[in-house]
């Protein structure tokens, strides 16, 4: 079954320290992964794609095909990054499938 | 401003009526999706379409129905067979719908039915 899973609802962070929000996906084939983010009243966008193998805002994310993992990783969160982030897979079908979110909140 | 334009942003209906949901788009996508936001359960696909007049249902498309007769324009109806319709809907769209294509989204409309 394709799956993806994000094992934190939220969270929580002080601002200047690491952040790494997980993710972990099933999925026979080869996959394309990306993170969404959805800040405080404004819509659902894009951050970042695997195969672009670019930092935006700061955040990246390496695919681990062995540990199936796409996790996302900042080395120093900043209280802006609070949002909802979004781990989603796209299948060779044209399927979009996302996680359940994590809540990342950035104490000051 | 090109983007995808999602109306109304709030719906309310009484239990029993269908409802449409509007979606359109002036970014030339040819891929369009519906997406169900509930809390704790992530995005869920209902429908997608990656051409004009065709269609494929998603993971819970029990209870709803698309159509895709123009590109530009993504209908989404809740039919009184949807036995949760209160939820926050959103609309998104793709330039081809492969994989590797991101995802542009509407603004959501949130429909509550009593």
């Amino acid at each position: 079954a394709q799956r993806v899973t994000q094992p934190e609802k939220l969270l929580s962070v002080f601002k200047g320290a690491p952040v790494e929000l997980k993710c972990n996906y099933s999925y026979s084939g080869s996959p394309e992964l990306f993170w969404y983010v959805q800040y405080s009243r404004q819509r659902l966008q894009l951050l970042l794609r695997h195969i672009s193998r670019e930092s935006i805002k700061g955040f990246t994310a390496d695919l681990n095909k062995g540990e199936t993992s796409f996790h996302l990783k900042k080395p120093f969160a900043q209280e802006e990054d609070s949002a909802m982030y979004y781990c989603a897979l796209h299948n060779q079908g044209g399927k979009l499938i996302f996680g359940q979110g994590t809540e990342l909140s950035v104490k000051p | 401003d090109g983007g995808i334009t999602q109306s109304p942003k709030y719906l309310f209906r009484k239990e029993g009526q269908n409802v449409t949901l509007s979606c359109e788009q002036n970014l030339n996508h040819d891929a369009m999706y519906w997406y169900r936001q509930d809390p704790g359960q992530g995005l869920r696909l209902i429908y997608y379409s990656q051409i004009v007049n065709d269609f494929q249902k998603g993971d819970i498309a029990e209870g709803y129905s698309v159509s895709r007769e123009k590109k530009e324009s993504f209908p989404l109806t809740v039919t009184s067979a949807q036995k949760n319709p209160t939820a926050f809907y959103l609309c998104a769209s793709s330039s081809s719908g492969g994989a590797g294509s991101p995802l542009h989204f509407g603004n959501g409309t949130r429909l509550t039915v009593t």
